[in-house]
């Protein structure tokens, strides 16, 4: 299967501050990221849709001004959690399908801790 | 009611049962997932359906499109498949590119 690094793959932050996730996808084309946020115990909630060289596509209820997503690169997306609260404590997961095909694959996620 | 709904929630084995998660979905659908979530909470996936059967080792799905059903089997079990197991669906509307998700199955298989 393809390989998908994030980084960092933990990280505890101050609230107010923000946080940067890196999703890299490193042996194929990431035409299409999604990225994912899950509570515990909780299924993968859907944040948002980006398409190489195009403005994220939000789902309902996400703020596009706090969690920017720029996918600039057929192999880089990054996620910024800006001034981060505790609620956004999470694991972010990113998501990159190649869109020729429908096999989707998943970067190991990031475990965010606001403190 | 959801999509996608899986059975059971939860389930404990003893090493060496045979498996079967089920999968029940409501839409159309292109393709079907069944994905793997340990611990640690990474995701692998495992197959990617859109129709019959796969085998992949000790793992078999096979799918119903008529019956909007999938199963995933395990056989011989052993305690390093202790995860949760996630049922995903990809709509068959056009240009659909999003993945509907179960909420998971837990399987704990003690020793």
């Amino acid at each position: 299967g393809a390989v998908v690094s994030q980084h960092p793959s933990w990280v505890i932050c101050k609230s107010g501050t923000s946080v940067k996730i890196e999703c890299r996808s490193l042996d194929f084309q990431a035409t299409t990221m999604f990225w994912y946020r899950q509570f515990p115990k909780q299924s993968l909630m859907l944040m948002a849709t980006s398409n190489e060289g195009s403005k994220a596509t939000y789902e309902q209820g996400v703020e596009k001004d706090k969690f920017l997503i720029n996918h600039a690169s057929l192999t880089l997306s990054t996620l910024t959690v800006t001034s981060a609260h505790p609620e956004d404590s999470s694991f972010y997961i990113c998501s990159p399908t190649s869109g020729a095909s429908y096999e989707q694959y998943f970067g190991p996620g990031t475990r965010l801790t606001v403190t | 009611k959801n999509e996608v709904e899986q059975s059971p929630q939860n389930l404990t084995a003893q090493e060496g049962e045979f498996i079967t998660i089920n999968c029940s979905y409501s839409v159309g659908i292109s393709a079907l997932h069944w994905l793997q979530q340990h611990p640690g909470g990474g995701i692998v996936s495992l197959f990617m359906l859109s129709s019959g059967k796969k085998k992949h080792g000790r793992l078999i799905a096979t799918i119903n499109i008529q019956e909007k059903h999938s199963s995933l089997h395990i056989t011989a079990s052993h305690p390093r498949d202790s995860a949760v197991y996630i049922c995903a669906v990809r709509s068959k509307i056009q240009g659909a590119q999003k993945l509907v998700f179960g909420q998971g199955t837990r399987l704990t298989i003690n020793p």
